[in-house]
């Protein structure tokens, strides 16, 4: 069983197009994270969000967390082909006052056609 | 340049042979941790360290073994690889268990034939 579930899967828009991918899951989350990741790299961290309904923007990225702390989304205004690449959500399982490790979702794989 | 070192980048192995993946970082990180990375499974957990001294298990643990004896190092060692082990590897690291920033290293492809 997937504890966090990605979609979609895969995603192949134009230039200039919005987009949304969502991270879901039925466990509560005491934080999740947003990664990106290009071919033959490691994850690199984009954003945090740790509180229920939180909200931060990053340029033209947008992440929310569920006010459950079960899900979250990523918004992407105007994509650009320089947002191509594997997206992945991972959050820390909450235990009741304490935390478990980082666990991932499958990733949802962009591609940005010019 | 501050981050994860992972080496080598490739390797082949053959089956039955062992091997340690290598993986060192400079910020004085707690938390190191290891991860494989297969096509439609994700990042999954194989074992992690809170600190020199103190390693534990993941996910997918069975196969690997790891030691801590210094913050900065973390090797991962392969006992007696098999081909369910091909597989792309990715070290991590952060200040501590509880932070949520994780530094990832740039990975080694492993193939076991």
């Amino acid at each position: 069983t997937q504890l966090l579930e990605q979609s979609p899967q895969f995603l192949s828009i134009q230039e200039g197009e919005n987009l949304t991918v969502y991270c879901n899951s039925s466990s509560v989350f005491s934080s999740l994270q947003w990664y990106r990741q290009e071919p033959g790299e490691g994850p690199v961290l984009l954003v945090t969000v740790v509180t229920g309904g939180e909200v931060k923007k990053l340029k033209r990225l947008t992440f929310q967390f569920g006010d459950a702390r079960k899900d979250s989304s990523l918004h992407i205004t105007a994509a650009q082909p320089g947002d191509t690449g594997l997206y992945l959500c991972a959050g820390r399982l909450y235990y009741g006052g304490s935390q478990g490790n980082l666990i991932f979702g499958k990733g949802t794989k962009l591609s940005v056609k010019p | 340049n501050a981050g994860v070192t992972q080496t080598p980048k490739f390797q082949v192995l053959k089956t039955g042979q062992s091997m340690t993946l290598q993986c060192a970082q400079d910020m004085n990180h707690e938390y190191m941790s290891w991860y494989r990375q297969d096509p439609g499974m994700g990042l999954r957990l194989i074992h992690y360290s809170v600190g020199a001294g103190i390693t534990d298990q993941g996910e997918v643990p069975n196969g690997y073994n790891v030691s801590r004896s210094t913050t900065e190092d973390f090797p991962l060692r392969l006992l007696s690889a098999a081909p369910s082990q091909t597989s792309v590897y990715f070290c991590a690291s952060s200040y501590s268990m509880d932070m949520g920033v994780h530094t990832f290293g740039s990975g080694t492809r492993l193939t076991v034939v």
